[in-house]
């Protein structure tokens, strides 16, 4: 059973560029959290989905952020128009419908703009 | 413990030593609490956990307790070997599912 996948990686992106993170939850797992990992800080909740609903967006920015998890596919995290200060790490996680509690993570996108 | 800031606050131990880690979390009506490990470049992953109805629980060389009345999380770790150096985490979860990390330890182990 494959654990959380996160694409790209890495990610470099120009001041005022679009960037999009992909995750793909473990199988069977329905919840889809995305997190925020700034240097030497500990993670921030950023949104919790499930298939074709915002859950708790209460740690995402107000403007330039969104995320979706649709019926097929995986989750993705958006930002438009990034600025330097977007430049972090971002993990995806996942947990399955019936726990809720346990959230496996991914290996994370780390999120560069010059 | 907790940190402010850019430093981590770092724990080095001698191969072979117990290693205890502190946390100190926020909400009393936090029900879940998690232990991760982080090392470089990669994601948390995950070590035990403990319901708020428990003070203890034990895993294979690790141990968490847990203090409601002063809100204090910890994890021991025995015979701590250098494949645990690593910067730890812990979590809690109260209302809904988002998780609430502390700010890290960094657990040095020397050979």
């Amino acid at each position: 059973n494959a654990g959380v996948m996160q694409n790209p990686r890495h990610l470099v992106r120009r001041r005022g560029q679009e960037a999009r993170l992909r995750c793909s939850p473990m199988k069977g797992h329905s919840h889809v959290y995305w997190y925020r990992q700034l240097p030497e800080e500990g993670l921030k909740f950023m949104v919790y989905l499930q298939k074709e609903n915002i859950i708790d967006e209460s740690g995402m920015p107000k403007e330039r952020f969104s995320a979706e998890f649709p019926k097929e596919g995986p989750s993705i995290l958006r930002i438009q128009q990034v600025v330097r200060g977007d430049s972090a790490a971002y993990f995806c996680a996942s947990s399955p419908p019936e726990a809720g509690n346990e959230q496996f993570f991914g290996p994370g996108t780390r999120l560069t703009v010059l | 413990g907790e940190s402010v800031g850019l430093h981590l606050p770092t724990l080095s131990v001698q191969e072979g030593d117990n290693s205890i880690i502190n946390c100190a979390y926020s909400n009393s009506a936090s029900d879940y609490f998690i232990w991760y490990k982080q090392e470089s470049g990669k994601g948390p992953q995950f070590i035990i956990d403990i319901r708020s109805n428990m003070d203890k629980r034990q895993g294979q060389r690790v141990t968490v307790l847990l203090n409601k009345t002063v809100k204090h999380l910890s994890l021991q770790i025995a015979a701590t070997q250098p494949g645990d150096s690593a910067v730890y985490f812990c979590a809690e979860k109260g209302r809904g599912n988002k998780l609430v990390f502390g700010a890290g330890t960094i657990l040095r182990v020397k050979s």
